[in-house]
């Protein structure tokens, strides 16, 4: 089996501060990818950054980093310098590092953004 | 664009009524994704496809089927339109690559009445 889990619905942060998303996951692979996606109103889904579970070194794009933890199974993302921009739903996935290619996502955390 | 279409973008049906949903790819992707996205749940893997006629379940695939018979079409079939099927569903791709990103189209609103 393999799951995600977000338990925040909802978070907010202030313009310029930071703010960290969790995420769990379960998986009984070996070799596995994590992502976050964001949807913003629109309904695009657009990648924010991933990690491949062999690597130790946490994933940073501009902004945006994680904290991978591989032996708790945790996958929390860190916007740092929030913007308004920011404000959407944000999702963690993982992907199996197999041939069939089972991508599962969790429940999605609204991020609201205050100026 | 990453060349996915999915068809149609809205539709309202009535209870009882067979509904397909069609996915297209121009990138001659391997794998391809059928989804379900409702508010507190998330986005739930419904099917999913890792090549031609290679299809696998995902975690709500009760009461769906889906058929991938070339490579750039992956069609999502309910069979008898329930009022618990009204969603919004997503279709991704995927390119051969284990850390590879996936690709969504628009989304497809789902009503039945």
């Amino acid at each position: 089996a393999q799951t995600v889990t977000q338990s925040q619905p909802e978070m907010s942060v202030q313009e310029a501060e930071t703010v960290t998303l969790s995420c769990t996951y379960d998986t009984s692979e070996s070799d596995y990818y994590l992502f976050w996606y964001k949807q913003p109103p629109s309904r695009q889904m657009i990648l924010v950054i991933r990690q491949e579970a062999y690597k130790q070194q946490n994933a940073t794009e501009n902004r945006f980093s994680v904290n991978f933890q591989k032996a708790a199974k945790s996958f929390s993302l860190k916007i740092s310098d929030s913007q308004l921009g920011d404000a959407a739903m944000y999702f963690c996935a993982v992907f199996r590092g197999t041939s069939y290619g089972k991508l599962t996502f969790g429940q999605g955390t609204i991020l609201t953004v205050h100026p | 664009d990453a060349g996915i279409t999915q068809s149609p973008r809205h539709k309202v049906t009535e209870t009882g009524t067979p509904v397909t949903l069609r996915c297209h790819q121009t990138e001659n992707h391997r794998y391809m994704y059928w989804y379900r996205q409702d508010p507190g749940h998330g986005l739930r893997l419904i099917h999913y496809s890792y090549g031609v006629k290679d299809t696998d379940k995902g975690e709500v695939s009760d009461g769906y089927s889906v058929s991938r018979s070339k490579t750039e079409d992956f069609l999502l079939t309910l069979e008898s339109a329930t009022s618990s099927q009204t969603s919004v569903y997503f279709c991704a791709i995927r390119p051969t690559g284990q850390g590879t990103e996936a690709f969504f189209g628009q989304g497809t609103r789902l009503t039945v009445v």
